[in-house]
């Protein structure tokens, strides 16, 4: 079984200030790992994922993300963040050779002020 | 994922009523997912179906939930005698293959609210 634990339900940042979003996964067996954005009243979007290769995966939005197998870590980040960025950003895995249900953290809340 | 429809957008049943979640997936999609969001919390996976068929039920509850996905028309999920802990947003999301290293495309869900 998987879990995944987002370490921060709410960061408040101000405009154009970097950020990260800390995910980190518990699994007994290898997993892709996913971070979707979900914007008020809105579905989730993906924004990046990792499946192989390299370590660093950018996504849409500026968005990127650390694939770290030692810490099992797969942070967010952003140099600079916008207003439009509020929203809640949740981390996921898939288990490799499974289907594509996902395991999600509990979301974390990403305010920019400006 | 604006192509993953999703009606009612909002439902409101009072307990002991049943509450009918309808899901059209995206064009040429035949795999679904049924996820619950409770709130502050993440999403919980409920159910995973392919066309007729169902393929993982592990996190559906075992009494009053059901789902299926006929050869045509939407997915339902079916909540029977809804009590309060129902009240949650419900999300589908489809694919096209089912691998686990695809993307899901999600719908704008359903908030089920039980008076």
């Amino acid at each position: 079984a998987q879990s995944v634990t987002q370490l921060d339900s709410q960061v408040p940042v101000f405009e154009e200030a970097p950020v990260e979003l800390r995910c980190n996964y518990s699994s007994s067996v290898s997993v892709y790992l996913f971070w979707y954005v979900q914007y008020p009243n809105q579905g989730l979007q993906l924004l990046l994922k990792y499946l192989s290769g390299s370590t660093l995966v950018k996504g849409i939005n500026g968005f990127e993300a650390e694939f770290n197998k030692s810490q099992t870590s797969f942070h967010l980040r952003k140099p600079s963040v916008h207003i439009s960025d509020t929203a809640e950003y949740f981390c996921a895995v898939s288990e490799r050779g499974g289907s594509e249900k996902l395991v999600f953290g509990k979301g974390t809340k990403l305010t920019v002020n400006p | 994922n604006a192509g993953v429809m999703q009606n009612p957008r909002h439902l409101v049943r009072r307990r002991g009523q049943e509450a009918r979640l309808r899901c059209s997936p995206m064009k040429g999609h035949s795999h679904v997912y049924w996820y619950r969001q409770l709130p502050e919390e993440g999403l919980k996976f409920m159910v995973y179906l392919q066309k007729e068929n169902i393929i993982d039920e592990s996190g559906m509850p075992k009494e009053r939930f059901s789902a299926e996905f006929p050869k045509e028309g939407p997915s339902i999920l079916r909540i029977q005698q809804v009590v309060r802990g129902d009240s949650a947003a419900y999300f589908c999301a489809s694919s096209t293959t089912g691998a686990p290293n695809e993307k899901l495309f999600f719908g704008s869900g359903t908030q089920l609210s039980v008076l």
